[in-house]
């Protein structure tokens, strides 16, 4: 089953613009992951936030965590054409799951020249 | 260093045939996954081993899908017989163990995957 949910499904903007994708998922995590994947390619890791973190930065990304909302946020500053892709969250239920990640249905960006 | 490697990155085969998909993982790592990703889906696992010990395969249909890590190293993914249902991309990740200590999941690293067309 899908843990992660993300919203929007697809999302299309202007080169330069911000772009900010979510994801909702429904049990308690260790962690959540980002991954971003090309067309007819495998996926990239772009970010981990652990379950006591809030907010997180990797260049032009920033990701927030809200553990009572059971949420993230994924923020793409200053898109680029390079950033069209799919991007997904994954979550590490921790327990049992004991390393397994859960991947949600991603979000489409495209980003237009 | 080098990546995950995998093939054959595309096969088409009859339902009922059998297919199988060869991952080599990034060396050192300890544990590898087999995902199975639908056109517009996410990918879904279906298989976690940790050297050569299966950790999760509660979502592989035993019924026609196999998986072995021979030496903790290799792995193949074996389908037979095959369905319609099967199309996919076969992903293949490692990672080098679980993090913190505490089995946490850490990051991924995937290879370009395997698209089996069935028809």
């Amino acid at each position: 089953s899908q843990q992660g949910e993300e919203d929007p499904q697809a999302l299309s903007i202007q080169e330069g613009e911000n772009a900010t994708m979510n994801c909702s998922y429904k049990t308690s995590i260790n962690n959540l992951q980002w991954y971003r994947q090309n067309s007819g390619r495998g996926l990239v890791h772009l970010i981990l936030i652990r379950s006591n973190e809030r907010e997180k930065h990797s260049g032009r990304l920033r990701v927030t965590l809200d553990t009572s909302k059971k949420s993230s946020s994924l923020l793409i500053t200053a898109s680029r054409a390079a950033d069209t892709a799919s991007y997904f969250c994954a979550t590490d239920a921790g327990g049992t799951s004991y390393g397994k990640l859960t991947f949600g249905q991603g979000t489409i960006l495209t980003v237009h020249p | 260093e080098a990546g995950v490697a995998q093939s054959p990155r595309y096969k088409i085969i009859e339902k009922r045939q059998s297919v199988a998909f060869w991952c080599n993982p990034i060396s050192g790592h300890a544990t590898l996954y087999w995902y199975q990703q639908i056109l517009g889906q996410g990918p879904k696992l279906l298989i976690q081993f940790q050297n050569n010990g299966v950790v999760d395969d509660s979502q592989l249909p035993k019924d026609r899908f196999s998986a072995e890590r021979l030496k903790g190293v290799d792995s193949t993914l074996k389908i037979q017989p095959a369905k319609l249902e099967d199309s996919a991309v076969y992903l293949c990740a490692s990672s080098p163990g679980l993090a913190g200590g505490v089995g946490m999941a850490g990051e991924l690293f995937f290879g370009e995957g395997s698209r089996l067309t069935v028809l």
